[in-house]
């Protein structure tokens, strides 16, 4: 149950985009469809952002893109604002039944 | 509205036990598998465990196993988590997490363990 590798930091200037990428291995990303994002504001718990690889729920920023390829999965934030500066987290399920989260990414917005 | 609360976090010394409960509404508990995930002080968040909608099947991370026993009462719309041994590193912020195919889509505000002499 190793973690899913993730940039410890990513910036970008508003108006820009950023990508977060998230590696895991064939037993968890590149195995599954069930990779999901989820953005934290400090001392607040997290929020679902992308579900299924590239699922958006309702009420989440159309700005909020992912996609996967092979084993490694990507969080896209376009038109990047001063609000989505946030700890985010990928997470995939393994195999029976067990999950894994990445380690996080700090997002800065310069 | 659907609300996730928890509850009896607190200090404890180590070797000690506590239980975490988490409180439900606003959907019927008994149709979703629920999950409790951890975030230890300025770390990232953990999978811990998770049970299904009857509660007949749990799974749980290597680093608890033997140790947390999660469990649940759809009647009283209520997710436990019974920590046992508790080791140092086992303090977090605790969340009752909510599971909509396979993805988190509900997360309690979480209770803090703190596990120290």
């Amino acid at each position: 149950q190793s973690a899913l590798t993730q940039p410890a930091s990513v910036s970008g200037s508003p108006g820009q985009s950023i990508t977060i990428s998230c590696t895991g291995t064939s037993s968890d990303i590149g195995g599954y469809k069930y990779v999901s994002w989820y953005q934290q504001h400090p001392g607040k718990a997290p929020k679902l952002m992308i579900y299924e690889v590239s699922n958006r729920p309702s009420g989440v920023s159309n700005r909020f893109s992912g996609s996967k390829s092979g084993n490694t999965a990507s969080l896209t934030i376009s038109g990047l604002q001063a609000e989505d500066e946030a700890d985010y987290y990928c997470s995939s399920y393994v195999s029976s039944s067990t999950w894994v989260f990445g380690g996080g990414t700090k997002v800065t917005v310069l | 509205e659907v609300q996730l609360v928890e509850s009896g976090g607190g200090l404890v010394q180590p070797g000690g036990s506590l239980r975490l409960s988490c409180a439900t509404s606003g959907f019927i508990l008994s149709r979703y598998w629920m999950h409790w995930v951890r975030q230890g002080p300025g770390k990232g968040l953990v999978w811990v465990s998770r049970i299904n909608r009857d509660g007949s099947s749990t799974t749980y991370a290597d680093s608890v196993k033997g140790r947390f026993t999660i469990s649940r009462d759809n009647a009283k719309n209520t997710l436990h988590l019974q920590i046992n041994s508790l080791r140092a590193e086992d303090t977090a912020v605790y969340y009752c997490v909510r599971d909509t195919s396979s993805h988190f889509d509900y997360w309690g505000p979480g209770t803090l363990v703190t596990v120290s002499s």
